[in-house]
């Protein structure tokens, strides 16, 4: 059974960067895409980016000048980094496996979230 | 980027009843749409990809249907496990990848 676990600091401070890993259990990393996906509290859930096994990303256009989404295969781990963040960040952060097709891209596995709270 | 619109925002059912849930994309997305169900402070789960195929371990009496723009999910008989929250979310055309702004399914 494929696990996925959020990590990284809980509050930060507006114009700090924002980074936390996901560590895959159960399965290996490769052949798969990696998502990372938010949620503001009591809103809905918003896409930030994925990364390809092979390193390949694609972020939502929104975000794309703050965000960097990474892959370590050796650790079975993907992190996330959003620079500059502000109040307008706090979510809970969840990462999720995509599918292993281009084009096929639905999300079946999940971490349990992360909330990540922005505030001075 | 493709608006995925959901309907009604909130859905007031009794337990036993059938809920009919709608989601809407601005283009076609011909069948690259998903359902997830989201309860209180649970990460949301993969019910349906592809319009139509249930995911592993999804029961029977939840179903979708439709393709293009038009997309439906059915939850046949409610049980009291299926009061929560449902989005859908297309893989057509990214980047982004979206998300529609779910349906609140609760008891009447």
């Amino acid at each position: 059974q494929v696990q996925l676990k959020e990590s990284g600091p809980g509050l930060l401070k507006p114009s700090e960067t924002l980074s936390l890993t996901c560590s895959v259990s159960g399965g290996s990393i490769n052949s798969y895409y990696w998502s990372w996906i938010r949620q503001p509290p009591g809103k809905g859930l918003e896409w930030i980016g994925y990364v390809y096994y092979s390193g390949s990303t694609s972020y939502h256009p929104s975000l794309k000048s703050r965000v960097t989404i990474s892959v370590d295969t050796s650790k079975n781990q993907f992190s996330l980094k959003l620079n500059s963040v502000t109040a307008a960040d706090t979510a809970m952060y969840y990462c999720a496996r995509g599918g292993i097709l281009t084009g096929f891209i639905y999300f079946d596995y999940w971490g349990q979230g992360t909330l990540v709270t922005v505030s001075s | 980027e493709i608006v995925m619109t959901q309907s009604p925002a909130t859905l007031s059912v009794s337990p036993g009843e059938r809920a009919t849930l709608s989601c809407r994309a601005s283009q076609s997305v011909s069948n690259h749409l998903a359902w997830y169900q989201q309860k209180p402070g649970q990460a949301p789960r993969l019910l349906i990809y592809g319009a139509s195929t249930r995911a592993t371990g999804i029961p029977a009496r939840f179903s979708g249907s439709g393709s293009g723009t038009e997309f439906t999910l059915t939850i046949s008989s409610l049980q009291s496990e299926d009061f929560a929250v449902y989005y859908c979310q297309q893989y057509y055309l990214w980047p982004p990848l979206t998300f529609g702004g779910g349906t609140k399914v609760e008891i009447k």
